[in-house]
């Protein structure tokens, strides 16, 4: 299993601002995900993106990954108050379903 | 269907005690995770099961740490001697056995060793 490095480590943004998320891994991957974990829900899976997608949209999320630079994106647009939380980016290789965490970007959204 | 369920919710042991966490997995979902996540940090894996294998329990930070899943379904983590740094949520998921899976966490057990 591999760790994927979060970037920045905190946000603090205005509500409607977007809030773009970074990830940098180390080794080649068979896919990329990123959960969300909020004191309300605990951990979410948000949008997993295979090593041969380049972007990926769900709702107001979109995932990018550039498996040459070895990095992902996660943009949150029209941010709302209740996206405050945690964003853990967790690379997966081919070793199976391990999925090893990092310490995540910690996005506060303020109303 | 329910999701993964975790009992207890919240715990408090005194120092020395041994304690034992339940996780019940979503129905049909052959892999089984543990984590242990302490305030502020990301979760920390511990093991990994595949129906009652444990296939990796290299996370585990000692010997008074073990994991059971005897039956495929539901699985306990056990601390025994529980000492202070012990305390932390620890976080249970499930997944189907296919490589793209997502994993499905439960709302944690939260310890407090005093």
């Amino acid at each position: 299993s591999q760790q994927g490095e979060e970037d920045p480590q905190a946000l603090s943004i205005q509500e409607g601002e977007n809030a773009t998320m970074n990830c940098s891994y180390k080794t080649s991957i068979n896919n990329l995900q990123w959960y969300r974990q909020n004191s309300g829900r605990g951990l979410v899976h948000l949008i997993l993106i295979r090593s041969n997608e380049r972007e990926k949209h769900s709702g107001r999320l979109r995932v990018t990954l550039d498996t040459s630079k070895k990095s992902s994106s996660l943009l949150i647009t029209a941010s709302r108050a209740a996206d405050t939380a945690s964003y853990f980016c967790v690379p997966t290789g081919n070793a199976g379903n391990m999925l090893t965490f990092g310490g995540g970007t910690r996005l506060m959204v303020k109303p | 269907g329910a999701g993964v369920s975790q009992s207890p919710r919240y715990k408090v042991a005194k120092r020395g005690q041994d304690v034992a966490l339940r996780c019940d997995p979503i129905s049909g979902h052959v892999s089984l995770f543990w984590y242990q996540q302490a305030l502020g940090q990301g979760p920390e894996f511990l093991t990994y099961f595949q129906n009652e294998a444990q296939l990796d329990k290299s996370g585990l930070p000692s010997d008074r740490f073990f994991a059971e899943r005897p039956e495929g379904s539901v699985s306990t983590l056990k601390i025994q001697r529980t000492q202070q740094e012990d305390s932390a949520v620890y976080l249970c998921a499930s997944s189907l056995p296919l490589r793209d899976s997502p994993l499905h966490f439960g709302n944690g057990t939260r310890l407090t060793v005093t």
